[in-house]
C-alpha cells in the first residue's frame, strides 16, 4: 500500500513551458486535491475533485488546469509556466466527508513536487 | 467563509518542557478541525482531528489538542516535547454545514525543541 505518491519530486522549467504533475492513490478515496505551499502562506488549494471526471476550482486556480480521468489518478498541468508558479506542489485524497469511522475526514499527503520556474 | 489563524510563526521549547501551538478558527456553522505535521522535505502527516464528541483529542505522537468552542480555538498539546517534535506544524479547518469540500490551513508554526 504505497498511500499517495507524486511523480515527479523535482522539476525545473523555463518560462514558457508546460509541464503534467502526476498523482496517483490506492486507497480507493473518491476525492482529491491539488495545493501549493508557498513559505508563510500555508497551503493553498488549486483544484480538486470528488470523483472520477468531475474537477474544481479552489482558492489559487489560475495557470493550472486538471484531469481525473480514472479514479486513482489526478494531474495538475501546467500549460505555460511563469516564475510565480515556482513552489512546492502537494496532492492529497479522502474519503468523502460526513462519513464516519476511522480514516475518515482526514487527508492524506504526497511527498511533494519540487518546482523552479526560471 | 472558513478560516484558520496559527498567531505565533515560530515556538521555542526545550526538550522536556511543555509545548503549546496554538490556533484558532472562523466558520458559519460546526467545525471540523485537523492538526498535520511536517518534516522537512516530506508530505503532511495526520497528527489529529475534532469532529464531535469529547474536547479532549488525543492523537499521535504523544499530542493531543482542545476544542474550545467558546474561544474557537483547538490549540495542540505535548506534556514533555522531544528533539524529534521540531517540525512545522498545521492547522485546518471545515465548517461542517459546507458544500465545499476543501480544507482551510493555517500558514504553519515551525516548532524548533533544544536538546
Amino acid at each position: 500500500n504505497a498511500g499517495v505518491t507524486q511523480t515527479p519530486k523535482f522539476r525545473v522549467l523555463k518560462t514558457g513551458q508546460s509541464m503534467t504533475l502526476l498523482c496517483a492513490q490506492d486507497m480507493n478515496h473518491e476525492y482529491m486535491y491539488w495545493y501549493r505551499q508557498d513559505p508563510g502562506m500555508g497551503l493553498r488549494l488549486i483544484h480538486y475533485s470528488v470523483g472520477e471526471g468531475t474537477t474544481a476550482k479552489g482558492e489559487v486556480p489560475d495557470g493550472y488546469n486538471v484531469s481525473r480521468l480514472k479514479k486513482q489518478n489526478f494531474l495538475l498541468g501546467l500549460e505555460s509556466a511563469a516564475p510565480s508558479q515556482t513552489s512546492v506542489y502537494f496532492c492529497a485524497s479522502s474519503y468523502p466527508f460526513g462519513l464516519a469511522g476511522p480514516n475518515y475526514n482526514e487527508q492524506f499527503f504526497g511527498p511533494g513536487t519540487r518546482l523552479t520556474v526560471l | 467563509a472558513q478560516s484558520v489563524a496559527q498567531p505565533e510563526d515560530q515556538v521555542n521549547v526545550a526538550e522536556g518542557n511543555p509545548l503549546t501551538v496554538k490556533c484558532t478558527y472562523s466558520v458559519s456553522g460546526n467545525p471540523y478541525l485537523f492538526w498535520y505535521v511536517q518534516y522537512p522535505n516530506r508530505g503532511l502527516q495526520f497528527l489529529l482531528k475534532y469532529i464531535t464528541g469529547d474536547n479532549l483529542v488525543k492523537g499521535s505522537y504523544g499530542f493531543e489538542a482542545e476544542f474550545n468552542k467558546s474561544q474557537t480555538s483547538f490549540h495542540l498539546k505535548k506534556p514533555s516535547a522531544l528533539v524529534s517534535d521540531s517540525a512545522l506544524y498545521f492547522c485546518a479547518v471545515r465548517d461542517v454545514p459546507s458544500n465545499d469540500y476543501k480544507l482551510s490551513f493555517g500558514a504553519g508554526t515551525t516548532v524548533t525543541v533544544r536538546a
